[in-house]
Order: structure tokens, then C-alpha cells, then sequence
């Protein structure tokens, strides 16, 4: 069965500095995954999403992320962080059994920004 | 374009009362619909999901039902709601197919009391 690791629910960050957000799966076959944001109070709102073509994959807002196989991860980062990047971040990875279309989901990550 | 609505966008509810809370899809047609729930400093929590009209999978025993009425339309239902019952619930959807991203609506706060 498929899961999703998300370690750190807390990460702090100063203003300009490197982001990076971490996320282990783990699948028995190519799996689909994803990393959502999410503002206070509101839905999820999908950053960017890896489906078995190129292993770095660019999102909105200045996020990417890298799937490592070998390493079972799928880290986000972004290079300077900015204020309007706190928020809770969510990496989720799609459930493989036939005709169910669900996704597994992270606990989540809140990510805060230090002026 | 598609877009997703929740209403109402927060509900106080007293104990042992009632639960309707409703998600329409609009700019799409048969997509997968999904009920999720996030309790206080807690993940989501997938409730229930939908491939079609009066399909209706239940990923967790509790006090919650949905129906699906319509194509685009994914109503989460209680008779009588349970202090723990409290949380922000979203409501989602995606195209049909292997895969596909998940779209979220905004959100629903319930407050038991």
C-alpha cells in the first residue's frame, strides 16, 4: 500500500532564505505525487504534481521539487522564501488500487516565514 | 473554466442537531467528487468520494453520510452531530481518469457545541 511521510510539522524560515519541505513515499510501483499549499481558512490549492516524466518538476509560485527514487523522496523547495509563502503544505500521493482515485495525504507541514 | 463551491462557508451547529452541507462543481461534467475533514492541528481525513450519480464510497465509520443527487452536486449529511464532528470539511474534485489532481473547494467551518 501506498503512504506518504512528511517530516517536520513546523519548519521556520527566514525571509530570503531556502525552503525546503520534505516528503518520503512510499509505493511498489511509479507512483503519481503531489504537494498542495494551503492558506488559513481556506482549500488546497495544487503547487505542483509529478507523473512519471521529467523528475524535477516546476511549479507556481517559484516551488520545485525533485523525485528521487532512489531515495523514495520528494522534497519541495524554493530557493528564497518569502512572507506570503507561510502556510500548511501537503504532499500527497495517488492511490494505485483500481478505480479508486483517492489520494494518500501527508499530515501536512506549516512552514513560517521570520522577517 | 470549473469551478467549486461550498456553502455555507462556516456553521455553528448545537449538539445532537442536524448537518447539510453542500458542493456543487460547475464547468465540468462525471467528475470524481470528494468530502474531506481537517480536525484542529490534524491532516485531511478522507470521508467519502463519489465516481458517479448514487455511488457513494465510505472511507471511515462515523456519523456522517453524503448522496450525490446530481452529476455535480456531493451533499455531506448528519441527523444528529457529535461534539467531535467540529472541523473544516472540503469538498473536491477531479477529472475522471488515472490520476488526475484534485481540486479544492473553500471550505466549510463547523463548530459543535
Amino acid at each position: 500500500a501506498q503512504s506518504v511521510t512528511q517530516l517536520g510539522s513546523h519548519v521556520s524560515v527566514s525571509e530570503g532564505a531556502l525552503v525546503l519541505l520534505r516528503c518520503n513515499y512510499s509505493s511498489s510501483v511509479p507512483p503519481y505525487l503531489f504537494w498542495y499549499v494551503q492558506y488559513p481558512n481556506q482549500g488546497l490549492q495544487l503547487l505542483l504534481k509529478y507523473t512519471s516524466a521529467a523528475t524535477l518538476v516546476k511549479g507556481i509560485n517559484g516551488f520545485e521539487a525533485e523525485f528521487k527514487k532512489s531515495e523514495t523522496s520528494f522534497h519541495l523547495t524554493k530557493p528564497s522564501a518569502h512572507m506570503s509563502d507561510a502556510a500548511e503544505y501537503f504532499c500527497a500521493v495517488s492511490d494505485l488500487s483500481p478505480g479508486t482515485y483517492k489520494y494518500i495525504f501527508g499530515t501536512g507541514t506549516r512552514l513560517k516565514v521570520l522577517a | 473554466s470549473q469551478t467549486i463551491h461550498q456553502w455555507p462557508a462556516t456553521l455553528v451547529q448545537p449538539v445532537g442537531s442536524p448537518l447539510s452541507l453542500e458542493c456543487t462543481v460547475e464547468g465540468t461534467s462525471n467528475p470524481n467528487l470528494y468530502w474531506y475533514r481537517q480536525a484542529a492541528g490534524r491532516g485531511l481525513q478522507l470521508l467519502f468520494y463519489s465516481v458517479g450519480i448514487g455511488q457513494i464510497s465510505s472511507e471511515v465509520p462515523q456519523n456522517l453520510s453524503a448522496s450525490r443527487p446530481q452529476d455535480r452536486q456531493f451533499i455531506l449529511s448528519s441527523k444528529k452531530l457529535l461534539l467531535s464532528d467540529s472541523g473544516f470539511y472540503l469538498c473536491a474534485w477531479s477529472v475522471k481518469g488515472d490520476r488526475n489532481e484534485q481540486f479544492f473547494g473553500p471550505g466549510t467551518r463547523l463548530t459543535v457545541l
